[in-house]
């Protein structure tokens, strides 16, 4: 009964490759979100989506790509790995419009990503 | 734009002690705040929230108030025990076109024996 869960839970590739993060939510939210936590535990946004339909896109290379099937699913696509690009994504869920301040936001357990 | 301020760690700490993390943000409005724990190998939880000044949050033993006059959200408890040894990030998250949070650089608790 995990509410939000990511798949892989590990991914090691070579630089240059394109990989797929995947994140499902059952807890009914409308609203997705994928961090970035850097080697310093650094956590910051990346992309957010509300009902398919994304509302935030922060400075992000467009070598990354959302991608939203439906509200319970938001998936990362990383094009042409750098090595910069190691670090661990989260995705995470809020309920309702994404909008309000004291929505709480649910964590999946993370997908350590290393470049090599 | 906003920020989160949170003291460095790591903070060693015996078991039974009393613990502060100190938390303080710059936004402008009324943000609300959170504090999140990440325990090793795994995701992060909501430990607790305040989503107006004076508003104090708490859970399992920990507890934060609020401070609008001193832009502050310290995290307390006031016996630590072992299974407390974390990472904690103090958080905020304002009401707008889009809800994010930011987040504070974390603080690495450890607790022994």
């Amino acid at each position: 009964d995990t509410a939000v869960s990511q798949t892989p839970k590990y991914l090691v590739t070579q630089m240059g490759n394109d990989k797929s993060i995947k994140c499902e939510q059952n807890l009914g939210h409308d609203t997705m979100y994928w961090y970035k936590q850097d080697s310093k535990k650094f956590l910051k946004i990346m992309f957010s989506y509300n009902n398919k339909e994304l509302i935030i896109n922060e400075t992000v290379p467009n070598r990354f790509s959302p991608k939203s099937p439906d509200k319970a699913h938001l998936n990362l696509h990383i094009n042409s790995l750098e090595l910069g690009d190691s670090a661990v994504y989260f995705c995470a869920s809020s309920q309702g419009g994404g909008r309000a301040s004291r929505e709480t936001q649910y964590f999946g357990p993370g997908t350590r990503l290393l470049v090599l | 734009g906003d920020s989160v301020t949170q003291m460095e760690g790591p903070v060693t700490l015996s078991e039974e002690a009393f613990l502060t993390i100190n938390c303080t943000y710059t936004a402008t409005g009324y943000p609300s705040l959170f504090w999140y724990v990440q325990y090793p190998g795994e995701g992060l939880q909501l430990l607790l929230k305040a989503t107006k000044a004076d508003d104090k949050g708490s859970n399992k033993g920990f507890e934060a108030t609020y401070r609008k006059e001193t832009t502050s959200f310290h995290l307390e408890k006031g016996s630590v025990q072992v299974s407390d040894s974390a990472v904690y990030f103090c958080a905020l998250s304002k009401t707008g076109t889009a809800s994010k949070l930011t987040f504070g650089t974390g603080t690495r608790l450890q607790v022994t024996l």
